[in-house]
């Protein structure tokens, strides 16, 4: 069945690493959503993209991450330097273009920076 | 004062009993109203969305909209311990050429045996 495929599944880290995190979103969805998830402040939208071309990225600070879709069937995320504060669970979620409130979420990317 | 306000619990009942989680907003252009739920290390997963106010049933779940209020709710009836997860809620609002989800911080859940 279809489903958001999210790579690495775990990733550990030391401080100052650069870090790349693929997403493959649904076949034919064409709005993709980056999030992070930690305890303390929950689920926060980084950034989102419609037919490759990114809206919005002001929940990304800016000077370390970077996201970008090379094509429709690949979006990244980088950060460059990683920093502690980085670990958290990163998330994928694509949406179809006619209703991109109905979100489908990938398993995540667990990044430990130490 | 957070957008959208989400008890986290933790909820804990008998297996059989029927759950009622609830969120409130402040928001005022949020159109959609969804709701998560998140097994332990796994993505969230949709469970079902509604349009405004009003009631959307769909097997054991209804979700509840009451955008007077500003409340929204989501009961599960005969709670089994595989419904044991974090529930969160979200809201979408139109901004940036797509809808953008508010998330709840979740309500963790544990039905016992």
């Amino acid at each position: 069945d279809a489903r958001v495929t999210q790579t690495p599944r775990h990733k550990v880290t030391e401080m100052g690493q650069e870090v790349t995190m693929r997403c493959q979103p649904i076949l034919g969805h064409n709005t993709v959503f980056w999030y992070r998830q930690t305890m303390m402040q929950g689920l926060e939208l980084l950034a989102y993209f419609r037919n490759r071309a990114p809206l919005d990225d002001s929940g990304m600070p800016k000077d370390r991450f970077s996201a970008e879709m090379p094509d429709a069937t690949l979006a990244t995320l980088k950060i460059q330097p990683s920093e502690p504060r980085d670990s958290a669970v990163y998330f994928c979620a694509s949406a179809p273009e006619t209703s991109s409130y109905e979100q489908y979420f990938g398993p995540g990317t667990r990044l430990t920076v130490t | 004062q957070k957008e959208v306000e989400q008890d986290p619990g933790p909820l804990s009942v008998p297996e059989g009993a029927i759950v009622s989680l609830n969120c409130t907003y402040s928001n005022s252009a949020f159109q959609y109203f969804m709701w998560y739920r998140q097994y332990s290390r796994k993505g969230p997963e949709l469970l079902m969305y509604t349009y405004s106010s009003g009631n959307k049933e769909d097997g054991r779940f209804t979700a509840q909209v009451d955008k007077s209020s500003k409340y929204i709710s989501l009961f599960i009836r005969d709670s089994q311990p595989s419904d044991s997860a974090t529930y969160l809620c979200a809201m979408s609002e139109w901004a940036g050429g797509s809808y953008i989800p508010t998330f709840g911080r979740g309500t963790s859940l544990i039905v016992h045996p």
